[in-house]
């Protein structure tokens, strides 16, 4: 069973522009996570998705939003990227929420300048 | 809100010694902890799940424990290998908050 996949895994933006973010999560996983992780602040949580729904979000700024389709994959968008956006962006999947162990997709390297 | 620490925050230790991670938390309303691991540059890798009915799990060298009313999990790893190097993490799953909160980690270094 092929693993979480996160397209692309490295990006370079320039401040003020936007970016999108892919997941796919594994087959048959229906709920999606994305956290932000970087040096200062470790693994921050963004937002969680199930069944097209979003269920919960952290605490980030509107310039972060995101959606899951139809057949589980999801996508986020950051739009007028700042500097601090630079991050490691991780999505991970799992059958359902809650009670279900979570995987880690190989995340996708922001860099803004 | 959940606040996770982990202790200690680097160790360094020679092949086949057998150590322990410590981890806690000061919400007990949790689903479950997940026990990670994580290569630099890279996404983490699950190694345990321990639901919140359980008090331990074991997977090949590694055995997690949970006590969840005191707030603690520990993550034992039996004789040691320098590919054990990594970053560990702990992560319980809140109840009602759809979320898992992360700590900062042990980063372990096994010398050969």
């Amino acid at each position: 069973k092929a693993g979480v996949t996160q397209t692309p895994r490295y990006l370079i933006k320039t401040r003020g522009q936007q970016v999108t973010l892919s997941c796919s999560p594994i087959s048959g996983h229906r709920s999606v996570s994305w956290y932000q992780q970087t040096p200062g602040q470790g693994l921050q949580f963004l937002f969680e998705y199930f069944s097209e729904t979003q269920r919960n979000k952290g605490n980030f700024p509107g310039r972060f939003s995101g959606r899951q389709f139809s057949n589980s994959r999801s996508e986020m968008n950051v739009s007028t990227l700042e500097l601090g956006d630079s991050a490691l962006y991780l999505c991970a999947s799992s059958s359902a929420p809650d009670i279900y162990e979570q995987y880690f997709g190989p995340g996708t390297r922001l860099t803004v300048t | 809100k959940q606040e996770v620490t982990q202790i200690p925050a680097a160790l360094s230790v020679p092949e086949g010694e057998n150590l322990v991670l410590n981890c806690s938390f000061t919400d007990s309303a949790i689903y479950n902890l997940q026990w990670f691991r994580q290569d630099p540059g890279k996404g983490l890798t699950s190694l345990l799940l321990i639901q919140s009915s359980q008090r331990e799990q074991t997977s090949g060298r590694l055995n997690a424990s949970l006590d969840k009313s005191s707030g603690r999990s520990t993550l034992y790893i039996a004789a040691s290998q320098p590919g054990d190097s990594a970053t560990y993490l702990c992560a319980p799953r809140l109840a009602n908050a759809g979320k898992s909160t992360f700590g900062d980690g042990t980063t372990l270094t096994v010398k050969p």
